[in-house]
């Protein structure tokens, strides 16, 4: 019965590399969406997908973040060319379907921080 | 999504309940009160939800005022591990976005 995984649960990259955090759902949840936590701030979203398919991506920042759900294997949030502000907490959760009755349910986060 | 007021924080003991108040005075007929809570170092989790009757679970309960421009979560026997921020959001919008809206929400402490 596994909850929304997500991998690494620690992250350390120089400014300029790449970070790639990874989200697996819950089973039979078809939908994804990921959260920003910065230092002291409170929980922002950032994307919500279904399979192959980005819906909302209202809260991603215009350059440098992308995200993806394929259709086998896991979500993947891409941050390219990373700097000292993306550090953060990324969470990720999964809904079974779409609907504001629906329960968002979340990983314990990856922790990406820049050096 | 509309917007709610809580409290900064609040202070309980071990077994006794908590009601956590939320005031969403602008709220709309197809709004749903959802809360989540986040515990230290973790993901946001869960809580519970409703529309217009009061609910209940296994964590808690959700007591929504008749006109419904506020609700109160009740945990009926705090533990130690029920300390946590605790965010009530509304959601509305069938066909439209997904997300959820986070407030600064009501930290929780529970003293031994």
């Amino acid at each position: 019965n596994a909850g929304v995984m997500q991998n690494p649960r620690h992250l350390v990259r120089r400014r300029g590399q790449e970070a790639r955090l990874r989200c697996s759902p819950m089973k039979g949840h078809s939908h994804v969406y990921w959260y920003r936590q910065l230092p002291e701030e409170g929980l922002k979203f950032m994307v919500y997908l279904q399979k192959e398919n980005i819906i909302d991506e209202s809260g991603m920042p215009k350059e440098r973040f992308s995200a993806e759900f394929p259709k086998e294997g896991p979500s993947i949030l891409r941050i390219q060319q990373v700097v000292r502000g993306d550090s953060a907490a990324y969470f990720c959760a999964s809904s079974v379907s779409w609907g504001v009755n629906q329960p968002q349910h979340f990983g314990d986060g990856t922790r990406l921080s820049i050096l | 999504d509309a917007k709610t007021t809580q409290p900064n924080s609040m202070e309980s003991n071990e077994e006794e309940p908590v009601h956590l108040p939320c005031n969403h005075s602008t709220i709309s007929g197809t709004d749903y009160i959802h809360w989540y809570r986040q515990l230290p170092s973790q993901g946001p989790e869960y809580v519970i939800h409703g529309l217009t009757s009061n609910v209940n679970n296994r964590m808690a309960s959700l007591a929504i005022a008749e006109d419904r421009k506020s609700s109160t979560l009740i945990l009926h026997r705090a533990t130690l591990r029920d300390a946590a921020v605790y965010y009530c959001i509304l959601r509305d919008d069938p066909q439209g976005a997904q997300k959820l809206v986070f407030g600064q929400g009501t930290r929780l402490t529970i003293n031994p």
